[in-house]
């Protein structure tokens, strides 16, 4: 069973708008982790924010966590055609990732 | 600092029949994770290792999958004999740190189709 579930599975936006998707998880974690994935690629780490953490940036990248609610969100500002791929989160319990089934964005000029 | 590795980037093989997958992973990356991807879902892990022992293997359809790390080092993957249900991505990834958080860093992946 998949511990993260992404919403919504599939965004589609313009350049320069904003790509917002969100994550909710059932379990108590260590930290959270967001992961991109382009077409036949591996997985490229963006982000991890602690449990302890409630906001994080990174460069375009702002990534929310509120425990209470078991829910995470990530925000990619001004975006690119070069963001087009799908996103997934990892919830970290102790070295175990554990991974939505992503959500897919796609970019348009 | 180059990435981690992995071999073949594509298999086609019918059911039944064997394969095995590489992973060389960053050096000095103490733990050494496979992940199943099957299509539109999320990486599952299936075996994770540290350094040559393994740490969790509670997914790995042991009647069929098998994995080594041997020296620590360089890992494998294999299935044998496989089901269509495995067709999927299998990625390899590998951290630094043993036993705790940290990122992951993932390998290309081996597109597997089975027939």
């Amino acid at each position: 069973s998949q511990q993260g579930e992404e919403d919504p599975q599939a965004l589609s936006i313009q350049e320069g708008e904003n790509a917002t998707m969100n994550c909710s998880y059932k379990t108590s974690i260590n930290n959270l982790q967001w992961y991109r994935q382009n077409s036949g690629r591996g997985l490229v780490h963006l982000i991890l924010i602690r449990s302890n953490e409630r906001e994080k940036h990174s460069g375009r990248l702002r990534v929310t966590l509120d425990t209470s609610k078991k829910s995470s969100s990530l925000l990619i500002t001004a975006s690119r055609a070069a963001d087009t791929a799908s996103y997934f989160c990892a919830t970290d319990s102790w070295g175990k990732l554990q991974f939505g089934a992503g959500t897919q964005v796609v970019v348009t000029p | 600092e180059a990435g981690v590795a992995q071999s073949p980037r594509y298999k086609i093989i019918e059911k039944r029949q064997s394969v095995a997958f590489w992973c060389n992973p960053i050096s000095g990356h103490a733990t050494l994770y496979w992940y199943q991807q099957i299509l539109g879902q999320g990486p599952k892990l299936l075996i994770q290792f540290q350094n040559n022992g393994v740490v969790d293997d509670s997914q790995l359809p042991k009647d069929r999958f098998s994995a080594e790390r041997l020296k620590g080092v360089d890992s494998t993957l294999k299935i044998q004999p496989a089901k269509l249900e495995d067709s999927a991505v299998y990625l390899c990834a590998s951290t630094y740190i043993q036993g705790g958080t940290d990122t992951q860093y993932f390998g290309p992946g081996t597109r597997l189709t089975v027939l």
